[in-house]
């Protein structure tokens, strides 16, 4: 069963990039899921963030495109999220997580592993 | 993009039955999956797709679809059912993903 893990600074401040990496453990990161990081504000919410395919393919929530950016690195079979121009809006607790669209199903879509969850503050 | 509406929150008697719904045009094209979340926890998968549990999850956990509503039922809710429920699907132009609002589920 694949497991994944969040890692990076808890603290960001204003203006500054935010920076997480998910590793991934009990499979391989380039198998047929899409990965994705999801984040919740406090007290709020599940929203979406972002998706990469192992081939590099990504897709961005329309709302953070200009802010985010998610790539794979597969010789360390791990994927990384970027969000710039970070403010007090974004601080959150950021989720990644393991996308199944199963062959055959397009019309499939669902998170079916997720880490455990980092917390980001955006504060000076 | 598209968004899913559900109810903020829904109360079931300790061994009733409840129906959280889900409401959204992309759920006309798209399944939608269900995620339970309890303070403090990571989601966790419920029912995805036509009406599939994951390994693990009890049976009184049932999905259903129709037209642009998907439904998330309990039959016989427990104390420990008691959760925050997302529910999930691609949006109707299949580039981005989409949340719903949650329902704050309480057992009483």
């Amino acid at each position: 069963q694949v497991q994944l893990q969040e890692s990076g600074p808890g603290l960001v401040k204003p203006s500054g990039t935010l920076s997480l990496t998910c590793a991934v453990s009990g499979g391989s990161i380039s198998s047929s899921n899409w990965w994705s990081w999801v984040r919740q504000p406090p007290g709020k919410g599940l929203e979406w963030i972002g998706e990469i395919y192992h081939s590099g393919s990504t897709n961005y929530n329309p709302s953070l495109k200009s802010r985010v950016t998610i790539s794979v690195d597969k010789s360390k079979n791990q994927f990384s999220l970027k969000l710039s121009s970070v403010t007090a809006a974004d601080t959150a607790v950021y989720y990644c997580a393991s996308v199944v669209v199963p062959a055959g199903h397009p019309y499939y879509y669902y998170m079916d592993v997720w880490g455990k969850g980092t917390t980001v503050t955006v504060s000076s | 993009s598209s968004e899913l509406t559900q109810d903020p929150a829904v109360s079931v008697a300790l061994g009733q039955t409840v129906r959280i719904t889900c409401q959204g045009d992309s759920l006309r094209s798209y399944y939608a999956s269900w995620y339970q979340q309890k303070p403090g926890q990571a989601p966790v998968l419920v029912i995805y797709g036509k009406n599939n549990r994951p390994s693990g999850i009890p049976d009184r956990f049932s999905g259903s679809s129709s037209g642009n509503t998907a439904s998330l039922t309990i039959t016989g809710a427990q104390a420990e059912d008691e959760a925050d429920y997302y529910c999930n699907s691609r949006d109707s132009s299949g580039s981005y993903v989409v949340f719903g609002g949650g329902t704050k589920l309480t057992v009483l």
